[in-house]
Parts: C-alpha cells; structure tokens; sequence
C-alpha cells in the first residue's frame, strides 16, 4: 500500500504557484520522498526527490517538514502543460525495493 | 536517444492469443520494471528485474511471464490473453543503490484485447 496521503484533485490558475501537499507520517529514516508526474496516460515522469532538506531544480521546489511528516511541491509558475496527476512517494532507495503509486493529486491549471 | 523504449506503442489482439511486449533501455540502469496502469487508472507493479534476476513478483497470474535477457532488456509475455488484460502496460528502470536519478518510464504501451 502507498504510505502517502494526497488530496484527490486541484485547481490553480496558469502563471500562479501551485502548492501540492503530500502527508507521509509514517516515513521511515531512510525513506526518500519522490515526486512524480504523469501527464494524459504518458509515462510517469520524474520531478524530483529530498531526504529532509528542501530541494529545488528547474522543475520544481521541495519543500520537507522539519519532522519529515509531510511534504509540499511547488511549481512557481504554472502552465497549462502542468496539468497531470502528481505523485508523491516515499521509498528507500538503498534497496530494490518497489516504487509504490498511491492515487496521486490532478492538478488542473486553468487559463 | 530515447533512454526507455517500449515496443510496440498499442497493441490490439483477440482474447485467446499469445502477444509480447519489448523493453530497452540505455541508461545503463540495472533495474528494471513492469508495472500495469488499469481503466481506474491505478498504477501497479507487475515484476521486477535486477541484473537479471526477478527480485518482485506481485500477484500476477501465471499467463504473464517476463524475461530479461540481460540488464538493458525486459520483455513481458502474455499468454491466452483475455478481456481483464486490456490496460497500459509500462516499463521503467532505475539504478539501485542510489537516490540520485529515480525511476524512468516509458511511454507506454496500450494493449486492448477484444
């Protein structure tokens, strides 16, 4: 089972920030969080992925809760190409462990 | 210079046929991945290689056989197909032991059985 908790859907208005919140309370020390995104039924696409500290690159920033509970994806500047379902994931990579999809947030950018 | 290509891109067959799918990647990647996205639009993963040896296994029924022949490969195949199979079949790689790159999919392939 996915060991994330994301909102089903979202709006955001194109040139804005959309905020994509994600609840891993159960995160264990060597558990990265990975975002993903999948656009209209075409492969997922990575985005980008922390351990505890904030991360950015030209994507997207991540943002991780000092207690590791809780993550947020923030796209500084939407386009109406962000529309997808965003994944939020939490695994170890140290292992060959599975990447397990929860059902993701749809983000909708609207004109 | 596509890094995971899956072939072929759709598939349509009768129920009762025996078809392949083709994975390969380039990444120099060492693990590799089937997983099955439903009409619900849920991602599962189906198997999974490393080096060449299955390390996961879900619930697949027994119809569904993968072989990697080495670690730039994994071919899926499906026998005596049936409606249930109908889905978007993906491949992925990833390199193990390390956080840095993630998985990479491909793009997919649509398989409907009629």
């Amino acid at each position: 089972d996915a060991k994330t908790t994301q909102p089903p859907s979202m709006d955001c208005a194109e040139g804005r920030a959309a905020n994509l919140p994600c609840n891993h309370s159960t995160i264990s020390g060597n558990e990265y969080v990975y975002w993903y995104r999948q656009i209209h039924s075409q492969g997922p696409q990575y985005i980008i992925h922390g351990l505890k500290n904030n991360e950015t690159n030209e994507m997207a920033s991540l943002i991780i809760t000092e207690d590791r509970k809780s993550s947020t994806l923030i796209l500084p500047h939407a386009t109406l190409r962000d529309t997808a379902v965003y994944y939020c994931i939490v695994r170890d990579p140290s292992n060959t462990g599975k990447l397990i999809f929860g059902q993701g947030t749809t983000l909708q950018v609207k004109p | 210079d596509t890094a995971v290509s899956q072939t072929p891109k759709y598939l349509v067959t009768q129920m009762g046929n025996d078809k392949s799918i083709k994975c390969e990647q380039n990444l120099g990647h060492d693990t590799m991945y089937w997983y099955k996205q439903d009409s619900k639009k849920f991602l599962k993963i189906m198997f999974s290689y490393n080096n060449k040896e299955l390390i996961i296994n879900e619930t697949v029924p027994n119809r569904f056989s993968p072989k990697s022949p080495d670690k730039a490969h994994l071919n899926l195949h499906i026998n005596s197909l049936e409606l249930g199979d109908s889905a978007v079949y993906f491949c992925a790689s990833s390199l193990s032991g390390t956080a840095r790159y993630g998985y990479t999919f491909g793009s997919g392939t649509r398989l409907t059985v009629v």
